[in-house]
């Protein structure tokens, strides 16, 4: 059974850096074809996709935000760390790492999400 | 970058009505397409994948269709835990996994 799990702040100032880490357990990011995203969702807003992280350290990043982001993973520890720098309030959001099946490419297990809020 | 649309949204529904959402990929995504539901508060959850093909424990009233830029969605006979938004999701441009814009079902 695959499980995820956000966990870092629940508060950060604007200009500040935001780290979260996604513990997961049920399969490894060292196998073949494995893959761990981070999706993000405003309140009352739409799902957003944002960045991924292979099971080979290839690494993708949305467009509009990869200057401000980095996903590690740990395989050891089977966690997967990102960071966001200069958060703004528009970030303010419930963030979900989320398992990447690698038969159907979509996201088949997520974590139950952090909400993270964006405030001085 | 591959843009997503949905309609409508929301969408009014009854218990034991049949609904069908329509997404709608702004280039040919050939069949990678996929179906969320969330319900308030709730994280996603991944319902059809590659256009058609129902995920393992989703009930057999939802079903997918479609190919290159026209899907839909279909629900037939609306049960009260049907309520929620559905999104779909494109997996072509991997790995720009384009959500579209959700479409909340509603009594």
């Amino acid at each position: 059974q695959i499980t995820l799990k956000e966990s870092g702040p629940t508060l950060v100032k604007p200009t500040q850096t935001l780290t979260l880490t996604c513990t997961f357990s049920g399969f490894s990011l060292s196998t073949s074809g494995e893959g761990v995203g981070w999706i993000r969702q405003p309140p009352g807003e739409a799902l957003e996709w944002f960045a991924l992280i292979y099971w080979d350290d290839d690494k993708r990043y949305s467009p509009a935000l990869r200057s401000r982001l980095t996903v590690t993973k740990d395989t050891s520890r089977n966690q997967v760390v990102l960071r966001m720098t200069s958060m703004e309030s528009v970030d303010t959001a419930t963030y979900y790492c989320a398992h990447l099946s690698p038969g159907t490419l979509g996201f088949d297990y997520w974590g139950q999400g952090a909400l993270v809020t964006v405030s001085s | 970058d591959i843009q997503m649309t949905q309609s409508p949204s929301p969408l009014s529904a009854s218990v034991g009505d049949s609904v069908t959402i329509t997404c709608r990929a702004s280039q040919n995504i050939r069949n990678y397409l996929n179906w969320y539901q969330q319900k308030p508060g709730k994280a996603p959850r991944l319902l059809i994948h590659t256009a058609s093909i129902l995920q393992s424990g989703v009930p057999s009233r939802f079903s997918g269709s479609g190919s290159g830029t026209d899907f839909t969605l279909t629900i037939s006979s609306l049960q009260p835990e049907d309520f929620a938004t559905y999104y779909c999701q494109q997996s072509y441009s991997v790995p720009a996994f384009t959500f579209g814009p959700g479409t909340k079902v509603e009594i």
